[in-house]
């Protein structure tokens, strides 16, 4: 059963430091999306990315965060400089046609975040 | 700001009992409607999609659309132990993101 991958399952970094989470979504999927959920809170939304470009975005995700495909199978999450409040399982996911268009979504097992 | 709210729990149900899981939105326009399970560490899991009025049924899982009174319910018939897990009510409207509620954790007593 085709699903989405994440890498790495838990990055351990400092305090400024940058950070990439990477993702392979589901290959036939055209809508891609990053959650996070901090210990204990809800799955909050970051960003959708389709057709290669931001279709929208959260408050939180402000200058210090960027996604990318660089490539046909890859969806990437940038994180310039981290914070401690940055600490989280970041959630990738993604989806044939858009989660509020009845598109389902399809969650990788996550990466864990934890800023020092 | 469009929420998505659901008692937090814990929900306690014998094990064979019906447990039923509540979600109310906020946004007219939500056309979208989905129940996930996550077990504590893991991902959300998709369990079940409605867009209609009414019920929709898969397996023990049944699912209740009402958007006169912005409502989904989830109901789990003869509940397992297995189903003791975090249930996300998730809402889609006119973008291309969800949003999702708090969470309410069943637990299925053996």
């Amino acid at each position: 059963e085709p699903e989405v991958t994440q890498t790495p399952s838990h990055q351990v970094t400092q305090m400024g430091q940058e950070v990439i989470l990477r993702c392979v979504p589901i290959s036939n999927h055209l809508y891609f999306y990053w959650y996070r959920q901090i210990l204990g809170q809800k799955v909050e939304f970051l960003v959708s990315f389709y057709n290669n470009e931001i279709s929208e975005k959260s408050e939180i995700f402000d200058d210090q965060f960027s996604v990318e495909r660089p490539d046909g199978s890859n969806f990437t999450l940038k994180i310039r400089s981290t914070k401690l409040e940055d600490s989280a399982m970041y959630f990738c996911a993604s989806s044939e046609r858009a989660g509020g268009l009845g598109g389902e979504l399809f969650f990788g097992e996550g990466s864990r975040l934890t800023v020092l | 700001q469009k929420e998505v709210e659901q008692n937090s729990g814990p929900l306690s149900v014998p094990e064979g009992a019906i447990a039923s899981l509540n979600c109310t939105y906020s946004d007219r326009g939500s056309q979208s409607f989905f129940w996930y399970r996550q077990y504590s560490g893991k991902s959300p899991e998709l369990i079940m999609s409605i867009y209609s009025n009414g019920d929709k049924e898969d397996g023990r899982f049944t699912a209740q659309l009402n958007k006169a009174s912005q409502y989904v319910s989830l109901l789990i018939r003869d509940s397992q132990p297995s189903d003791s897990a975090t249930y996300l009510c998730a809402v889609g409207g006119a973008t291309n993101k969800l949003i999702f509620g708090t969470g309410t954790l069943l637990a299925v007593q053996p």
